[in-house]
């Protein structure tokens, strides 16, 4: 059982917005915590992608968005595409300064 | 290029011990936070624990604290984790990671190694 919680799968077609929650606590993203979000598409490792909630790295395209509200945060993906197919984890911090991590979504694209 | 490169697959039997590498290269190995990540087989991402190089200040996740140690050497720019006892449990995918902002860990993690399969069978 994850301190965060993710839908296990989630799934859109070619050019569709599809959103992806990770939901805590107020031990962790309620407390103010960052939340940062990870691509691991098969068989490579994670990738960041959303760090600080709301920033993409160098090289993310702006096809994906973060967000925060109260005791979750959302990533967003719009315009998706096939290679966008991947699992996706949201990650943050607890009240003893302890990472966590969501236990991932699988991203389908029909 | 600033990259991670970790230590080659491991097979080893229960109660073993081993220690893993990360050496980390093109940066300043001493003022970035290292983490470490476990991936069980066909599982999720587990945060393990962090150092900082610079001091060697380690934090542990509860579910690994006693379990696992984490160290680095400045003098190499790697960092390892290790075990004193293998169980079976502890077959995965193991993620060296380092964090994105010098100095603090509460930015995300933009450089990761390739990963080390340490598998462990009787």
């Amino acid at each position: 059982q994850s301190v965060l919680t993710q839908p296990p799968s989630v799934s859109g077609a070619p050019g569709q917005r599809v959103t992806i929650s990770c939901t805590g606590s107020s031990s962790n993203i309620g407390a103010g915590y960052d939340v940062h979000w990870y691509q691991q598409l098969p068989g490579t490792a994670p990738k960041l992608l959303i760090s600080e909630t709301i920033n993409r790295p160098s090289g993310v395209p702006d096809r994906f968005s973060g967000s925060k509200s109260g005791t979750s945060a959302s990533l967003a993906i719009a315009g998706l595409q096939a290679e966008d197919e991947a699992d996706y984890y949201c990650q943050s911090y607890d009240s003893s300064l302890r990472g966590v991590f969501g236990g991932g979504t699988k991203l389908t694209v029909l | 290029e600033v990259q991670l490169v970790q230590s080659g697959a491991e097979v080893k039997k229960p109660g073993e011990s081993l220690k893993i590498s990360c050496k980390g290269s093109g940066y300043s190995f001493t003022n970035y936070w290292i983490g470490w990540v476990r991936q069980m087989p066909g599982k999720g991402l587990e945060w393990m624990g962090i150092i900082y190089p610079g001091d060697s200040d380690t934090r542990y996740s509860p579910s690994f604290q006693g379990q696992v140690t984490i160290s680095a050497d400045r003098s190499t720019s790697t960092a390892y984790l290790q075990w004193s006892s293998l169980k079976a449990s502890d077959t995965a995918m193991y993620y060296c990671a380092r964090h994105s902002v010098a100095g603090t860990y509460n930015y995300g993690m933009d450089v990761w190694g390739q990963g080390t399969t340490v598998t462990v069978s009787s």
